[in-house]
């Protein structure tokens, strides 16, 4: 199984770019990166995905090492509703498991 | 537009009571899954369905059953509850594999004494 690494807890101020990152060394060709992140006392809400290429949403960019073997999330402009605790995750290949790490706690201070 | 509804959203059982969390979807996903979460930890994997007919462990599926009962609905039952399942336990439906994005229910509160 693909596994994630992330750091345990960032901080930010507000209005400035935050990069959230996640190490995925053990990925395969075929495994999409997959960002969710859980506000406090709510279920986890999708935020992007991607699988070589860098991608962009209304809500964060993707960014994707050329080895695929990280990537970072990007928040352009945090703000205080943005703190949060964010997960990478890499669906199990062969399988259907969709397994969370234990995320990053970000921070927003104002 | 409803999307993932969990039943209920909180209980207290005693300990060696049973109970069954109850979740359904209707976006036509096939994927369906059961995670709990402790304070202050991430989400673990209890069970999965992959489609209907299918159920898999995860992570943590000891002293948990489940039930895909038909696409829409996946149910967790707990046959005897210990206080170390106190926990939250969300229900998520998911698409296609590799690049659909899974929806959450709002979670049960579960409370064993």
């Amino acid at each position: 199984d693909a596994k994630t690494t992330q750091p345990n807890s960032m901080e930010s101020n507000e209005e400035e770019p935050v990069h959230l990152p996640c190490n995925h060394s053990t990925i395969s060709g075929t495994d999409y990166i997959h960002w969710y992140r859980q506000l406090p006392s709510q279920g986890p809400e999708y935020v992007i995905h991607g699988l070589t290429s860098n991608v962009n949403n209304r809500m964060a960019s993707l960014a994707i090492a050329e080895d695929r073997k990280s990537s970072t999330l990007i928040l352009h402009r945090a703000t205080l509703r943005d703190a949060a605790v964010y997960y990478c995750i890499l669906p199990t290949s062969g399988t259907y498991k969709y397994i969370f790490g234990t995320g990053t706690r970000l921070k927003v201070l104002a | 537009n409803a999307g993932v509804t969990q039943t209920p959203k909180f209980q207290v059982l005693k300990t060696g009571q049973s109970m069954t969390l109850q979740c359904a979807q209707d976006m036509n996903h096939n994927s369906m899954y059961w995670y709990r979460q402790d304070p202050g930890m991430g989400l673990r994997l209890i069970y999965y369905s992959a489609s209907e007919g299918t159920t898999d462990k995860g992570e943590v599926p000891n002293g948990y059953n489940v039930s895909r009962l038909n696409k829409r609905e996946f149910s967790l039952r707990l046959e005897s509850a210990a206080p170390s399942q106190t926990s939250v336990y969300f229900c998520a439906s998911k698409g296609s594999w590799g690049e659909g994005e899974a929806f959450f229910g709002q979670g049960t509160r579960l409370t064993v004494v």
